[in-house]
């Protein structure tokens, strides 16, 4: 089944603590990207991933870091969690062309105490 | 930079009535317009594109240029339809998506 998965669904954590959040997509897309959703704000972007070692800031990448080592994977890395960062984060991917769809993820609750 | 506006956090209807949850958008060229939708546990998924002229569920949705505008709408709205609405632009061939702030539907028995 094609799909993206993400992993933990949920986590309590406490301010400092480092953490990564994985998101895996087995549909081969070159495109993959992470979102916060907060409530009143909708979901902003906080990283995107054009291929394997390419990746760039979105519009709140203040906090985060993101790799991509390879084509499935797309980790977000928290490296020191502060309380502003308890959300619903999302991981997306979509294929190579200009008019393609975005796959979501599951979704992960964070929670930084 | 591009922008876009979903004025109301809440809507109801009742079942049966027509709905409409509007979205306007601001970007001076030719935007790629899309409608998410989050219905209660379940992940974000594609609604509908204007490129497509579709009616998914129901719902269709036409780009006004001149207004600016790409809301959704729905003739007879069911209780199925409660969800989170997000409206959702993308420019040229970059494949990032701005979302605006997302509507939640809900729609009485």
């Amino acid at each position: 089944e094609a799909q993206v998965t993400q992993n933990p669904r949920y986590l309590i954590t406490v301010t400092g603590k480092k953490l990564t959040v994985t998101c895996s997509q087995n549909m081969n897309h070159e495109y993959m990207s992470w979102y916060r959703q907060d409530p009143g704000l909708g979901l902003r972007q906080i990283y995107y991933s054009m291929n394997v070692e390419v990746t760039d800031k979105g519009d709140v990448p203040e906090g985060y870091k993101v790799s991509r080592k390879e084509k499935r994977n797309f980790p977000l890395i928290l490296e020191s969690p502060s309380p502003n960062q308890t959300s619903l984060y999302f991981c997306a991917s979509s294929a190579g062309s200009g008019t393609d769809t975005q796959y979501f993820g599951p979704g992960t609750r964070l929670t930084v105490l | 930079a591009q922008r876009v506006t979903q004025p109301e956090k809440l809507l109801s209807v009742f079942k049966g009535a027509p709905v409409e949850l509007k979205c306007n958008y601001s970007y001076s060229g030719s935007p790629e317009l899309f409608w998410y939708v989050q219905y209660s546990r379940q992940r974000l998924q594609l609604l509908l594109r204007h490129i497509s002229r579709e009616s998914i569920k129901g719902f269709t949705a036409d780009l006004n240029k001149g207004e600016t505008s790409f809301h959704l709408k729905k003739p007879f709205a069911q209780e199925e339809d409660s969800a989170m609405y997000y409206c959702a632009l993308r420019v040229g061939s970059a494949r990032q998506l701005t979302f605006g702030s997302g509507t939640q539907l809900t729609v009485l028995p």
